[in-house]
Parts: C-alpha cells; structure tokens; sequence
C-alpha cells in the first residue's frame, strides 16, 4: 500500500482558502486517493475522493497531477468550525489489510 | 450519521482481563472495521469484516480477535488485555471495501490499568 505524507500541522485565518498536499509516491494503479476530516473526540468524517485529474463537492476540492505522486485537498474560506485533523488515505480495492491512516494534517484555524 | 452505535463508549479494566467491544450498524453495510487510534499514529486497522462470519487481519491484529454472526454486529475482543491496548477504538462501515466511504462510529475510551 502506498505510504502518505502530510504536512504535521497547518494555521490558518477564517476567510482564507487553505490546501494540504498528500505525498504518495507509490501509488498504485487502481489506488484511489481519499481525504477524512477527524473533530477531537468524534470518528473521521469523509471529506473527498478522488482518482486523477480535479473532483470537487460542497465541501472541498481535490486536485490530483497527471503522475499521481501527490495530491492537493483544498479548503474554500475556512472557518473556526474547519479546525481538525485531515487524513489522507491511499488505496484500491485490494488493499487488503494495510490500509491506514497516517498520523494526519492539524489544521488550526484562528479568527 | 450513519446508523452505527459502539458498547461500551468508556471502559476501564485491568491487565488480564477478557474484554469485548460491540459495534452495531442499522444501515446492513457489507463491510465492517474495527481500528484503533493512538497519539501519533493515526488510526490503525485492527481487523475487518466482509460479511456475516468473513473477516481479515488489518495492520494490528496480535492481541485481538473479532467475530461477526450477523450482519448488523462486529464484535471486538481482547483475550487478555494488556496496557498498550489502552486506547480509542473506532468502528466503521461501508460498501465497496477499503476504498469506499467509510462511516465512523462514536469510539470507545479503553484503558487497561
């Protein structure tokens, strides 16, 4: 299973957009790449997912380069209420038992 | 949320001692997991399950063993718990496998004196 690196810790001010890159350089080919969001004392919450290229939802974008080496989770005018723990997860099908979560992103986000 | 529910959600015990943790889902997801969350470790998979008496090791397995008889419970259980199986365990569902979405249950405080 591809191994991911993130960033320990990220600040932040409400109103501003803010991206957490997820390094994967092993990716596999039918791995996906996927970000939770974890609040203290709650069980991650799933953000986005995505494969390759630019996938967005209401609550997020994923941009994903050609190479699929790294990925990029963007946050639009964060709030206080954004403040968490990001994981990034990397994984196929086949994953099997190796799937973890890494030790995730803090984001802090100040007024 | 998801309709996953965790027993007990606080639990203290001594060394030794048999302990389970029950993770029960009203949704009749095929897949459920059971991790565990450590201070500077993330989440770990302890184990999984992909159906009713199906299930696999995950990352961290020694130590525990799980059973699921039916679709809606995923039962965790330490044999002999020991203090570094003090921690948070988390259990969560899903459909399509490691690769889906995944819904968390609420978690359970271990401590193991």
């Amino acid at each position: 299973l591809a191994k991911t690196t993130q960033p320990i810790s990220m600040d932040s001010y409400e109103g501003q957009e803010v991206n957490i890159t997820c390094s994967h350089n092993n990716i596999a080919t039918n791995d996906y790449i996927t970000w939770y969001q974890q609040f203290p004392s709650q069980g991650p919450r799933f953000i986005i997912q995505g494969y390759k290229t630019k996938v967005t939802n209401e609550v997020a974008s994923l941009f994903i380069p050609a190479d699929r080496k790294s990925s990029t989770l963007s946050l639009p005018r964060v709030s206080l209420s954004d403040t968490a723990v990001y994981y990034c997860l990397v994984g196929g099908d086949n994953a099997g038992n190796m799937l973890t979560f890494g030790g995730g992103t803090r984001l802090m986000v100040k007024p | 949320d998801a309709g996953i529910t965790q027993s007990p959600r606080h639990k203290v015990t001594e060394t030794g001692t048999p302990v389970t943790l029950r993770c029960h889902q009203t949704e009749n997801h095929r897949y459920m997991y059971w991790y565990r969350q450590d201070p500077g470790h993330g989440l770990r998979l302890i184990h999984y399950s992909y159906g009713v008496k199906d299930t696999d090791k995950g990352e961290v397995s020694d130590g525990y063993s799980v059973s699921r008889s039916k679709t809606e419970d995923f039962l965790l259980t330490l044999e002999s718990a020991t203090s570094s199986q003090t921690s948070v365990y988390f259990c969560a569902i899903g459909d399509r496998g490691l690769i889906d979405t995944q819904y968390f249950g609420p978690g359970t405080r271990l401590t193991v004196l």
